[in-house]
């Protein structure tokens, strides 16, 4: 199957600093990524659908200026979460939609975000 | 986007059992994925399904699109199998998966 890496794995920020996390498809060209978040023993709630090209869309109650989406090539989308605070602190996955496959999705590793 | 249930939420089996799971939904499915969460929190791609059977090694899972529901079977089960189990689908007017809350199955030796 195809492969979508995550990068970092793991990050611990201070309170009040921006963290960017990056999203690659490796094999394939997505021109759809999405972005989810995920607590603890609970599932995947998608934040936003990253369009290669034009702005993401948010779902809703994302805040769009805090979690910043940029998907500037067919391979690569990233997640920038400005001015975080302790309650950010989550698990975040990253997934791609493969189109030449039946637009099935592949998910990436996922990044563990906490602010101290 | 349409409801995706999934049932049991826990699972709780002897190494060598087999066991389904079922994923329900609120309205037609256009693409319907099972994953397995791995401890890590990787999720791996386990089949891509929107309608009948498909069988890879010890697994299998079948779709009734026209009622419905997925179910996803896991024969001799193994203690690797442990983790949890997501099917998700988008609908005929949404292009956005949607998740069940899981399956959290735990093999024992």
């Amino acid at each position: 199957g195809a492969v979508v890496s995550q990068h970092p794995s793991r990050v611990i920020c201070k309170s009040g600093t921006s963290v960017k996390i990056e999203c690659r498809s490796l094999d394939f060209q997505a021109t759809t990524m999405f972005w989810y978040r995920q607590f603890p023993k609970k599932s995947l709630m998608l934040m936003a659908t990253s369009n290669e090209g034009s702005k993401a869309t948010y779902e809703q109650g994302v805040e769009k200026d805090k979690f910043l989406i940029n998907h500037a090539s067919l391979t690569l989308s990233t997640l920038t979460v400005t001015s975080a605070h302790p309650e950010d602190s989550s698990f975040y996955i990253c997934s791609a939609r493969d189109f030449t496959s039946n637009n099935e999705q592949f998910f990436g590793p996922g990044t563990r975000l906490t602010v101290l | 986007g349409i409801q995706v249930e999934q049932s049991p939420p826990d699972l709780i089996l002897q190494e060598g059992a087999n066991s389904t799971l079922r994923c329900n939904f609120s309205d037609s499915v256009n693409n319907l994925q099972w994953f397995h969460q791995n401890p890590w929190g990787q999720l791996i791609n386990l089949f891509y399904i929107p309608s009948g059977t498909k069988q890879n090694g010890r697994l299998s899972a079948t779709t009734v699109a026209t009622e419905r529901y997925s179910l996803l079977y896991i024969s001799s089960s193994q203690t690797t199998d442990s983790g949890v189990y997501f099917c998700a689908g988008w609908g005929s007017n949404d292009y956005k998966l949607s998740f069940g809350a899981g399956t959290t199955v735990t093999v024992r030796a």
